[in-house]
């Protein structure tokens, strides 16, 4: 089982550009959910997906910021014209089920914007 | 809405130490509270999950308690290694996993 597995790394933008950071949960892990840590601070919950829904999106920024997770494919974290203060480590997370087994991490995705 | 905190923000001791890290939350309502380990410019690594029937959890030198009436958690961590340095976050969820700010644990050789 490879885990949580998030691409890329490390990604680079000009002010302006598309991120678009992935995800692809543990196997037979059916709910995702999307966190933003911001140098120095805390990881602040994003948005929580299962297949092709959005569970709960009330951590998202109303514009520029969007998530899907198909039938097929990993999930996705879109952001539309990034600006600087959008660089920052996201991280990914999946479980099994809700509020039974906790969640496992990816690595995580730095993006930097310059 | 869920608030988590974690007390002390940097910690740091002497090798071979033992020592307790807090956390606390606003809302008894959790399923579960999770605690992390997060190294520098890394991912999240779980240590320990305590379900929200339980009292505590042991892993090795970790112990982590959960009073869920007193919206309190510890991680008690016994004889400290240098290796141990590192942050370490607690979770609670509920509706969502909150997470606290962390506390930064430096263990001097």
């Amino acid at each position: 089982n490879a885990g949580v597995m998030q691409n890329p790394r490390h990604l680079v933008r000009r002010r302006g550009q598309e991120a678009r950071l992935r995800c692809s949960p543990m196997k037979g892990h059916s709910h995702v959910y999307w966190y933003r840590q911001l140098p120095e601070e805390g990881l602040k919950f994003m948005v929580y997906l299962q297949k092709e829904n959005i569970i709960d999106e009330s951590g998202m920024p109303k514009e520029r910021f969007s998530a899907e997770f198909p039938k097929e494919g990993p999930s996705i974290l879109r952001i539309q014209q990034v600006v600087r203060g959008d660089s920052a480590a996201y991280f990914c997370a999946s479980s099994p089920r809700r509020a039974e087994w906790g969640y496992t991490f990816g690595s995580g995705t730095r993006l930097t914007v310059v | 809405k869920q608030e988590v905190t974690q007390i002390p923000a940097a910690l740091s001791v002497p090798e071979g130490e033992n020592l307790v890290l807090n956390c606390s939350f606003t809302d008894s309502a959790i399923y579960n509270l999770q605690w992390f380990r997060q190294d520098p410019g890394k991912g999240l690594t779980s240590l320990l999950l305590i379900q929200s029937s339980q009292r505590e959890q042991t892993s090795g030198r970790l112990n982590a308690s959960l009073d869920k009436s007193s919206g309190r958690s510890t991680l008690y961590i016994a004889a400290s290694q240098p290796g141990d340095s590192a942050t370490y976050l607690c979770a609670a969820e509920g509706n969502d996993m909150r997470f606290g700010a962390g506390t930064r644990l430096t263990v001097k050789p």
